[in-house]
């Protein structure tokens, strides 16, 4: 059975960089054709789809992010990794991280979500 | 982008009755190879949304067929029949041919 957990700083300042780890265990992320994503949820509301990484370094991002967005992987060691820069405010959100098992699509397996706080 | 549409938003329901969720995407989801890139979501109380349903028709691992997903382009549904207890939550519609994959607003189901 497939886990991910996703960890990193609970409270970030405005105008900082917010770096989330993904950690998946249960099998090899190599064994994975789909890709692995980031998505979040700021309280009481909808989700919002960040962006997704291939394990050969792909990446897709959402373009309203795009310019605040870096992903990457290391496969090695079963962990990927997102950066969010310039936060303010509107970040503040329930962070996931996710398996798509077709392409960034049909997210199978999701990790508990952490609340990250932007605020000074 | 992709805009997606869930109606209703609030869905009060009896047990043992059924329940049905419609979703809107302002472009088609079919895809050449004949399927359509639509999944469905629930996210239960406190915890994280779960895959239900995949290529808008298809269950995912471990869920009961009291669900099912219907449609094709920009129209789909999401039916629950007999309602139980345990399926109140929040359901989520999203499409995933697209980049950005766009998720619908939601539609709390709760019980009366």
């Amino acid at each position: 059975q497939l886990q991910l957990r996703e960890s990193g700083p609970r409270l970030v300042k405005p105008s900082e960089t917010l770096s989330l780890t993904c950690t998946v265990s249960g099998d090899s992320m190599r064994s994975s054709t789909g890709t692995w994503g980031w998505i979040r949820q700021p309280p009481g509301k909808g989700l919002e789809w960040i962006g997704s990484i291939h394990n050969d370094g792909t990446t897709y991002h959402n373009p309203s992010l795009q310019s605040r967005v870096n992903m990457f992987i290391d496969t090695s060691k079963n962990h990927f990794f997102l950066n969010l820069s310039s936060l303010t405010a509107t970040d503040t959100a329930f962070y996931y991280c996710g398996r798509h098992s077709i392409w960034v699509g049909m997210t199978d397996y999701w990790s508990q979500g952490s609340l990250v706080t932007v605020s000074s | 982008d992709t805009v997606m549409t869930q109606s209703p938003l609030s869905l009060p329901v009896t047990p043992g009755e059924s329940a049905s969720i419609s979703c809107r995407s302002s472009q088609s989801l079919l895809h050449s190879n004949g399927y359509n890139y639509l999944d469905w979501y629930v996210q239960k109380p406190g915890q994280s949304p779960q895959l239900l349903i995949y290529f808008a028709s298809i269950r995912a691992s471990g869920v009961p067929d009291r669900f099912s997903g219907s449609g094709s382009g920009t129209d789909f549904t999401l039916k629950i029949s007999r309602v139980e207890a345990e399926d109140v939550g929040l359901y989520y519609c999203m499409q995933a041919l697209h980049v950005p994959p766009a998720f619908g607003q939601g539609t709390k189901v709760e019980i009366k």
